[in-house]
């Protein structure tokens, strides 16, 4: 079974400039999250989806953040305008539905914003 | 609000030693409580999930413990090895829409 992809690995952009993370998930999960792993912390859910529905972006700053996942199966995630702070990983998991079900990640998108 | 706190920040031990990780959690409402293995430049990989009404859950070498009532769980890894030099993160399951709160992570270091 293919794991959780993303693309891309790694970007280097410079503050205000916009970036875009792209993830597919495990054939069948119906539930896909966004997760911010700041470098020293554990992961900080941004964003939660059923199928093509938002769950949670409570913590999803939305004046720059927008995500969306079109008919229930791939994601991206935008950043525009990005900010030093917003240099992280960016972590793509995927479940087959919710609650006490196991999260499957990808490997992660390295943002550099300099 | 649920806070998971992680304690080493960094473990490093020798080979065949035995190695025990903390997480505490400060509310005992939780469906569930994982742990998470991730290695550098990696995405994160389960290695254990104890449902609430669970007091431990073992794979292999692996054994985790929950105790709801003081908010703690531990990690047991019995006779480390080089391989199983990584970060290990723990994460309570706080809603029933599957959302995670992670603690920061124990950096291990298994010395050959």
């Amino acid at each position: 079974e293919a794991g959780v992809a993303q693309s891309p690995r790694y970007k280097i952009i410079e503050k205000r400039q916009s970036v875009a993370f792209w993830c597919n998930p495990i054939s069948g999960h119906a539930t896909l999250y966004w997760y911010q792993q700041i470098l020293g912390q554990g992961p900080k859910l941004l964003i939660q989806f059923q199928n093509n529905g938002v769950v949670d972006d409570s913590q999803l700053p939305k004046d720059r953040f927008s995500a969306e996942r079109l008919k229930g199966v791939d994601s991206t995630l935008k950043i525009q305008p990005a900010k030093l702070e917003d240099s992280a990983v960016y972590l793509c998991a995927s479940s087959l539905l919710r609650q006490q079900e196991t999260q499957y990640f990808g490997p992660g998108t390295r943002l550099l914003v300099l | 609000k649920q806070e998971v706190t992680q304690i080493p920040a960094a473990l490093s031990v020798p080979e065949g030693e035995n190695l025990v990780l903390n997480c505490s959690f400060t509310d005992s409402a939780i469906y569930n409580l994982q742990w998470f293995r991730q290695d550098p430049g990696k995405g994160l990989t389960s290695l254990l999930l104890i449902q609430s009404s669970q007091r431990e859950q073992t794979s292999g070498r692996l054994n985790a413990s929950l105790d709801k009532s003081s908010g703690r769980s531990t990690l047991y890894i019995a006779a480390s090895q080089p391989g199983d030099s990584a970060t290990y993160l723990c994460a309570a399951l706080t809603d029933s829409w599957g959302k995670l709160q992670f603690g920061a992570g124990t950096q291990v270091v298994v010395t050959p």
